[in-house]
């Protein structure tokens, strides 16, 4: 099946930083890709939609500013948490759908713990 | 931060037993249906799926059963393995959408 990877797979910082994780497709071109957070023992909850060569469509109650989305190439989009504080600690998925009928392929996730 | 009283329900099983989750979708207008298995600590894997034409699936060891008029899905998982031990998260698509509404999952422990 196709493959979607992400970097880094875990990461520590202090509040205030940002981070950037990234989200690769590696076999096949996504124009959209989802970026999902999870708390613990929690179902996925989707923040916001990545679109190649526009902006990203936010989820209700998701802070555009704070969870800046980049989606520069048709196999890239970046998620950048703004000056994390320790609330944002998560397990942070992206997604893409491939040409098959709705089947969407998961990152392996990355975890962000803010100190 | 996490909300307080959401717990994954959780089924324990022995090996070689057979498992059934269960999973409630919420939208009468989906028409495509996912079961995803989530490993500790890493991404949903995609284990079936069935549209909503169709009330049965069957894969290897897996099979996905529809009830449209209950709106319930369950996922029967044959002679259960100790690396079958996950949550299972149903998901529910809706006029083409590419983007699934996941269920709440359910923790499957199986033990050896």
């Amino acid at each position: 099946g196709a493959v979607v990877s992400q970097h880094p797979s875990w990461v520590i910082c202090k509040s205030g930083t940002s981070v950037k994780i990234e989200c690769r497709s590696l076999d096949f071109q996504a124009t959209t890709m989802f970026w999902y957070r999870q708390f613990p023992k929690q179902s996925l909850m989707l923040m916001a939609t990545s679109n190649e060569g526009s902006k990203a469509t936010y989820e209700q109650g998701v802070e555009k500013d704070k969870f800046l989305i980049n989606h520069a190439s048709l196999t890239l989009s970046t998620l950048t948490v703004t000056s994390a504080h320790p609330e944002d600690s998560s397990f942070y998925i992206c997604s893409a759908p491939t040409s098959r009928y709705n089947e969407q392929f998961f990152g392996p996730g990355t975890r962000l713990t803010v100190l | 931060g996490e909300s307080v009283g959401l717990h994954l329900p959780t089924l324990s099983v022995q090996e070689g037993d057979n498992s059934i989750i269960n999973c409630a979708y919420s939208n009468s207008a989906s028409d495509y249906f996912i079961w995803y298995k989530q490993e500790s600590g890493k991404g949903p894997q995609f284990i079936i799926d069935i549209r909503s034409n169709m009330d049965k699936r069957q894969g290897q060891r897996v099979t996905v059963l529809l009830n449209k008029t209950v709106k319930h899905l369950s996922l029967q998982i044959a002679a259960t393995q100790p690396g079958d031990s996950a949550v299972y998260f149903c998901a529910e698509n809706t006029g083409g959408s590419y983007i699934p509404t996941f269920g709440r999952g359910t923790s499957l422990i199986v033990h050896p």
